[in-house]
């Protein structure tokens, strides 16, 4: 079946530009996570829906970051006023149950911040 | 904050050599995680432990897991040249935030 699916793969945005990432988590799936993967290190944890509930946004390194998942599938990670040490594998991932046993992991997007 | 530790950051084998990753976390967690990830793409999920003495075994890969110590381990045997890639772990803490080490660069020489 569909895996997870993130657009666009690359983004690339001039610093101070506002930028969308989306997810489209596996159908069903009740968890969703964002996650922010720089050059050489491990993914970090931004922030964590469950169904439409955003339960935990502690990772969002600034108030510049915005998630959103009005439906309950679909998500929107919003990077406002793109700085350089954005620049980074956004990734998403989404789990069947609230639980989180296992997560399944989207392709990513690499945002490059010019 | 939990923290992961992974190592070696580098490793350089050879085809048919054994070797082992160490994951390293500071705080108790019900849940431990390996992934594989080759370059440019996405992570895939090689293992899940969930208890003390836990070990599980895919082809030539083989982890474990030792609550009382906060370690993981990922054994590698008679390393083949499709094992390239990084390799972390990961470490589920308060519910539903996961922390992941650094990751492992794994390169296997013919």
């Amino acid at each position: 079946g569909a895996g997870v699916s993130q657009s666009p793969r690359y983004k690339v945005a001039k610093r101070g530009q506002d930028v969308a990432l989306r997810c489209d988590p596996i159908s069903g799936h009740v968890s969703l996570f964002w996650y922010q993967q720089a050059l050489g290190q491990g993914p970090e944890f931004l922030t964590y829906f469950q169904n439409e509930a955003q339960l935990d946004k502690s990772g969002l390194p600034s108030d510049r970051f915005f998630a959103e998942r009005p439906e309950g599938s679909v998500s929107t990670l919003k990077i406002q006023r793109t700085q350089q040490e954005d620049s980074a594998v956004y990734l998403c991932a989404s789990s069947l149950t609230g639980h989180a046993y296992e997560q399944y992991f989207g392709p990513g997007t690499r945002l490059t911040v010019t | 904050e939990l923290k992961v530790e992974q190592n070696p950051l580098f490793l350089s084998m050879q085809e048919g050599k054994n070797y082992t990753i160490y994951c390293n976390y500071s705080t108790t967690s019900d849940r431990l995680y390996w992934y594989r990830q080759d370059p440019g793409k996405s992570l895939e999920s090689l293992f899940v432990l969930l208890s003390n003495g836990a070990v599980k075994q895919e082809g030539r890969l083989m982890a474990s897991l030792d609550t009382k110590a906060r370690l993981s381990t990922l054994h590698i045997t008679a390393a083949v040249h499709d094992l390239s890639a990084t390799y972390f772990c990961a470490v589920a803490w308060g519910g539903n935030q996961f922390y992941f080490g650094t990751g492992t660069s794994l390169t296997v020489i013919p």
